[in-house]
């Protein structure tokens, strides 16, 4: 098994260009994140699905969009870079939990992305 | 909105010295996580906690979760340079869809 893989693994952009991040996971997960990180602030949140055809936004979703058309891929899409989006990104996928524990997230090897 | 502060930001430790960091959310947590990630790497889940008091050791690693359930530790025995990497704690957030909050991280450095 691959686990998660993610696409490209580096990537300069011009402010204003677009691009699209894809993710995929081959362990039949549910669940599946996007996640920034940013020196000192922790991985946080931008969007996530809970299942094929649904996506939902996080704590930091504005100038993101996304798109999970199967199961197994999940996309992250920028319509307009800026600067600020300066980042890595890493994609993460998990099973369906249960009771009061919550289960792990498998993460992805990450994109970096710079825009100048 | 919910958080989760870990301290410190940042230790710097010569090889064999012993290193915790801590873990404090500002709501009641069902359960915590803690990740490690390499420099350079992903996050990699290492344990979960769900007890109130609970405590569980991975060889040199001992995880604690706090009485309250709004606090938890990590403590590592005689550092090797293989511990270094960034520490993460991660709470789940209210609501569907596995989601979880996680702590800035503390970042381990073990001078050999």
């Amino acid at each position: 098994n691959a686990g998660v893989t993610q696409t490209p693994k580096f990537r300069v952009l011009k402010t204003g260009q677009s691009m699209t991040l894809l993710c995929a996971q081959d362990m039949n997960h549910e669940y599946m994140y996007w996640y920034r990180q940013d020196p000192g602030m922790g991985l946080r949140l931008i969007h996530y699905s809970v299942g094929e055809g649904t996506t939902a936004k996080g704590e930091v979703p504005d100038g993101y969009n996304v798109s999970r058309l199967k199961k197994q891929n999940f996309l992250l899409g920028l319509e307009s870079a800026a600067p600020s989006q300066t980042s890595v990104y890493f994609c993460a996928s998990s099973y369906f939990p249960t009771g009061a524990e919550s289960d792990e997230q498998y993460f992805g090897p990450g994109t970096r992305l710079t825009v100048t | 909105g919910q958080q989760v502060m870990q301290i410190p930001q940042y230790q710097h430790v010569q090889e064999g010295e012993d290193f915790t960091t801590y873990c404090n959310s500002s709501t009641t947590l069902s359960n915590i996580q803690w990740y490690k990630q390499r420099p350079g790497g992903h996050p990699v889940f290492l344990i979960q906690l769900v007890k109130s008091g609970e405590v569980k050791k991975q060889k040199r690693l001992t995880f604690q979760f706090g009485e309250a359930k709004k606090n938890s530790s990590l403590h590592i025995t005689a550092t090797q340079t293989t511990d270094v990497g960034t520490y993460f704690c991660a709470g789940p957030t209210k609501g569907y869809g596995n989601k979880l909050v996680f702590g800035a991280g503390t970042i381990l450095r073990v001078k050999s």
